[in-house]
């Protein structure tokens, strides 16, 4: 199985000031079509999983701008430019190139 | 709007069964592949399985051979069938949209193993 390593596991920031979460798989996660089937994840307090970005870098509709996805291959990244409020959250990384499905350990970001 | 939403979770002994459903409303069902996910009390996000728009079926080791996914396509519904429960099963269950991108989750049902 894909094994999908997040780090940190616990974030605390201050508001306006910029994170990161690092994401780095055991295998590559190129698919035969050429794609990275890299998701992220953003789980409020009491809520469902939201997704933010697929394919690495492809932004969901409604994410704000201030986060950004990168990455390639087996080491990915999310960032948030300036955390606010509404960031407070526990975010995860899974991989859809490969099954089973993995998911990260999710990172925990509190201000 | 996409719409997911699932039922049948509860209180169930360890060694029993139940079978969680998923309604889905605002795309065509049978154009997507389905999946369940799980998320134990204060832990991370767990696949459990998945049923492809092409038929394959595809399970969690946890899981394997006591769980059962299925679809009805006319009924826009997914189901899983859950057999042989360990406490180690309870969990939030989620019902999710997506073969390689999970893109849209439902609210969850809560299944709670325990004597």
């Amino acid at each position: 199985d894909v094994v999908m390593t997040q780090s940190p596991l616990s974030l605390p920031v201050t508001l306006g000031q910029p994170a990161s979460i690092s994401c780095r798989s055991s295998q590559s996660l190129v698919y035969s079509d050429g794609n990275t089937y890299l998701n992220w994840f953003q789980q409020r307090p009491g809520q469902s999983p939201r997704r933010l970005f697929y394919k690495v870098s492809n932004r969901d509709s409604g994410v704000p701008d201030r986060f950004s996805g990168s990455g390639s291959g087996t080491d990915f990244t999310l960032k948030i430019s300036r955390v606010e409020a509404e960031d407070v959250g526990v975010y995860y990384c899974m991989q859809g190139s490969l099954w089973p499905r993995t998911f990260g350990q999710g990172t925990k970001l509190e201000i | 709007e996409v719409q997911l939403v699932e039922s049948g979770g509860g209180l169930v002994k360890p060694g029993g069964s139940l079978r969680l459903s998923c309604v889905a409303s605002g795309f065509a069902f049978s154009s997507y592949s389905m999946n369940w996910a799980r998320q134990a009390p204060g832990k991370g996000l767990e696949w459990v399985s998945s049923f492809t728009t092409g038929g394959y079926i595809y399970y969690a080791d946890s899981v394997k051979g006591r769980f059962t996914i299925s679809r009805d396509n006319a009924m826009n519904s997914l189901y899983l069938q859950m057999n042989s429960l360990r406490a180690e099963d309870t969990a939030v269950y989620y019902c999710v949209r997506g073969h390689y991108n999970h893109d849209y989750w439902g609210q969850g049902t809560l299944v709670t193993v325990s004597s």
